[in-house]
């Protein structure tokens, strides 16, 4: 079955300008999340969605950084005003969502390579 | 949020030697994961440990867990060059996984 998808693959963008990264989870996985990889930072969390409850935002660094998930399905990671600090690897995943005390498998993307210059 | 430290950050060998990465905290594990990402993808899940003292096997990887559940270790034997890539521990917390900063492992043919 397909994976989750994650467009654009690479993006590169000139600082000050916004950018939308895209995810489409796998198909039925109720959570979604959003990670920034970066040299410096390593691997680090961003936001989680869980069905129509109130995302999770405590990982975003900065009110430039927004997501949005429609439907439950698609979702969109926004960043305005780009810094060349946000240059990473935006990876996106998602698991069932079906909770409980044992932590789920989460299903990557490929990610987004942001470069911005 | 407990940090997790990798060791170590990169790890050069020849095809059929043997290596161990390790993965600890000053805190207890709930559970710990191990993940594979090679260049250009996504992490992928290779195990997740849950009970103090647990080894798991997968093919030539042994995966052990800390009797106190602070440490794990990845051990692999005859390493191959489709070994290469990042190996990273993460452990949930909440809604998330948090991630150590990863060894980098080169298996040169």
């Amino acid at each position: 079955g397909a994976g989750v998808s994650q467009s654009p693959s690479n993006k590169v963008t000139e600082k000050g300008k916004d950018v939308e990264l895209r995810c489409d989870p796998i198909s039925g996985h109720t959570a979604l999340y959003w990670y920034r990889q970066s040299l410096g930072q390593g691997l680090e969390f961003l936001i989680y969605f869980q069905g129509n409850s109130a995302p999770d935002k405590s990982g975003l660094p900065s009110d430039r950084f927004s997501a949005e998930r429609t439907g439950g399905s698609v979702s969109t990671l926004t960043i305005q005003r780009t810094q060349q600090e946000d240059s990473a690897v935006y990876l996106c995943a998602s698991s069932l969502g079906r909770g409980g005390s044992r932590q789920e498998t989460q299903y990557f993307g490929p990610g987004t390579r942001l470069l911005v210059l | 949020t407990q940090l997790l430290e990798q060791s170590p950050q990169f790890l050069s060998i020849q095809e059929g030697e043997n290596l161990t990465v390790y993965c600890n905290s000053s805190s207890v594990f709930s559970s710990l994961q191990w993940y594979r990402q090679e260049p250009g993808e996504g992490p992928v899940l290779l195990v997740t440990v849950v009970t103090g003292g647990e080894v798991k096997k997968l093919k030539r990887l042994t995966f052990q867990f800390g009797d106190a559940r602070k440490d794990s270790s990845l051990h692999i034997t005859a390493a191959q060059p489709g070994d290469t890539g990042l190996y990273l521990c993460a452990q949930g917390d909440g809604n998330k996984l948090v991630f150590g900063a990863g060894t980098i492992l080169r298996v040169k043919s």
